[in-house]
């Protein structure tokens, strides 16, 4: 049973436009939602997390949205660089749980 | 600051072998965690150690233990290695477990079973 869904697998977008990565999660009980970016060979790496009280959070070219309706959050990233990327990964944490569920990543490609 | 350093990088091993993880998290970290990514099955959490004590474990069978020092530092282990335990292993650090759920995590230890 997977909690966390990112269902692309992968995105390509030209440098300079909007990405917008999707993920979404079936659990009422999140209470933070995170967004981690990894490159090859290396460990993930924190982008920017939003508290389920909240429905955007912004941090410079990524600002991360957040529907509990629709248990559905996206990220995006503007303008696009040829250094974003990577895979990106959608987490959740349930209240208390010390532990993050993550969704299967979608690998984002910018091209120069 | 020193990040969260994982030995070894990568190791190879043959089925039915164990083999025994290590992580340093961060400094002042007292929260480990250790997660398993295999191709396109995202990161699958293992379990979590606070002050030397497993507060949380993921759906792993027993064959995958861990435990953590009184420095923190943290091993994991899998013994009767099996091929599908090849995966990349993440260990991931916070001051307390994270009261926003942000890790810190290492480069992690790639193992390929033969």
């Amino acid at each position: 049973d997977q909690q966390v869904k990112q269902n692309s697998p992968s995105l390509s977008v030209q440098e300079g436009r909007i990405s917008i990565l999707n993920c979404d999660y079936t659990n009422s009980m999140f209470d933070y939602f995170l967004w981690y970016k990894k490159y090859p060979a290396e460990g993930p790496t924190f982008l920017i997390s939003i508290s389920s009280i909240k429905d955007k959070n912004e941090d410079g070219r990524f600002t991360v949205f957040l529907n509990k309706s629709a248990k559905h959050l996206s990220l995006h990233i503007v303008p696009s660089q040829p250094g974003d990327s990577a895979v990106y990964f959608c987490a959740a944490r349930m209240d208390s749980s010390y532990k993050l569920i993550f969704g299967s990543g979608t690998r984002l490609l910018v091209r120069p | 600051k020193a990040g969260v350093t994982q030995t070894p990088r990568y190791l190879i091993k043959t089925r039915g072998q164990q083999v025994t993880l290590s992580c340093s998290p961060i400094s002042g970290h007292r929260s480990v965690s250790w997660y398993q990514q295999t191709p396109g099955q995202g990161l699958q959490f293992l379990f979590e150690y606070f002050s030397e004590t497993q507060r949380n474990k993921g759906n792993f069978p027993g064959r995958f233990s861990g435990r953590q020092f009184s420095n923190s530092r943290s091993e994991m282990n899998v013994s009767t290695l099996e091929l599908g335990d090849s995966a990349l292993y993440l260990c991931a650090s916070s001051f307390s477990g994270g009261a926003t759920g942000e890790l810190f995590f290492g480069e992690g230890s790639r193992l390929t079973v033969l």
